[in-house]
């Protein structure tokens, strides 16, 4: 079965604090995406990762990509309140090119 | 470009009724997708189509219905409506790059109530 688990599920943090999301996957894959959604908002693309390796920087968001562990992981630096919301990554299968296996989702909340 | 447009926003249903939710988008995407979200939940696959009059079924089609006549729409017939079905519904597009297919753009989503 194709899983992709992120951890942990819920986040609260303090501002100014670090912190990294962890999105695990069951499959061969080497297309990772990761995603926004403010409360009650659409899903707004963040970071395409197409390769072992890849790693991609905006603001004070980081994402990585490591293939042969079938991990990703999105690192905030610094942490500020406009940065609350949730946080999905998805997958695409190697045998597929249409789909993407989605993540539960890490609903991070920030405190002033 | 609008993008991807989804319409209605909000929509309240009696048990047994019948809806068609719309999508269209204007970025000549080849690859639609329709997907539900319960709750503090993650986004559950419905149908999919990879091109006009291709479509398919994704992880929780029953219940649901779609049709892909052109490339630009591709509506989500909803047919007896259950209690089961309320959710926010959101369309997405996405086009296959030499590496394969590119992040999904998403429309603003339809809130149901199934009642």
């Amino acid at each position: 079965e194709l899983k992709v688990e992120q951890n942990p599920l819920f986040l609260s943090m303090q501002e100014g604090k670090n912190y990294t999301i962890y999105c695990n996957y069951s499959t061969t894959s080497d297309r990772l995406y990761w995603y926004r959604q403010d409360p009650g908002k659409s899903l707004e693309s963040l970071f395409v990762l197409l390769s072992n390796g890849a790693v991609k920087q905006e603001g004070r968001l980081m994402a990585s990509l490591d293939t042969k562990a079938r991990l990703s992981t999105l690192h905030i630096t610094a942490a500020v309140h406009d940065l609350s919301a949730t946080y999905f990554c998805a997958v695409v299968p190697m045998d597929s090119n249409y789909q993407l296996i989605w993540g539960a989702g890490t609903k991070l909340i920030i405190k002033p | 470009n609008a993008g991807v447009t989804q319409t209605p926003k909000f929509r309240i249903l009696k048990i047994g009724q019948s809806m068609t939710l719309q999508c269209t988008q204007d970025m000549n995407h080849n690859y639609m997708y329709w997907y539900r979200q319960d709750p503090g939940m993650g986004l559950k696959l419905i149908y999919y189509s990879v091109g006009a009059g291709i479509t398919d079924k994704g992880e929780v089609p029953n219940g649901y219905n779609v049709s892909r006549s052109t490339t630009e729409d591709f509506p989500l017939r909803l047919e007896l409506a259950a209690p089961s079905q309320t959710s926010v519904y959101f369309c997405a597009s996405s086009y296959r790059s030499r590496r394969g297919i590119v992040e999904q753009f998403f429309g603003p989503g339809t809130r149901l109530t199934v009642l």
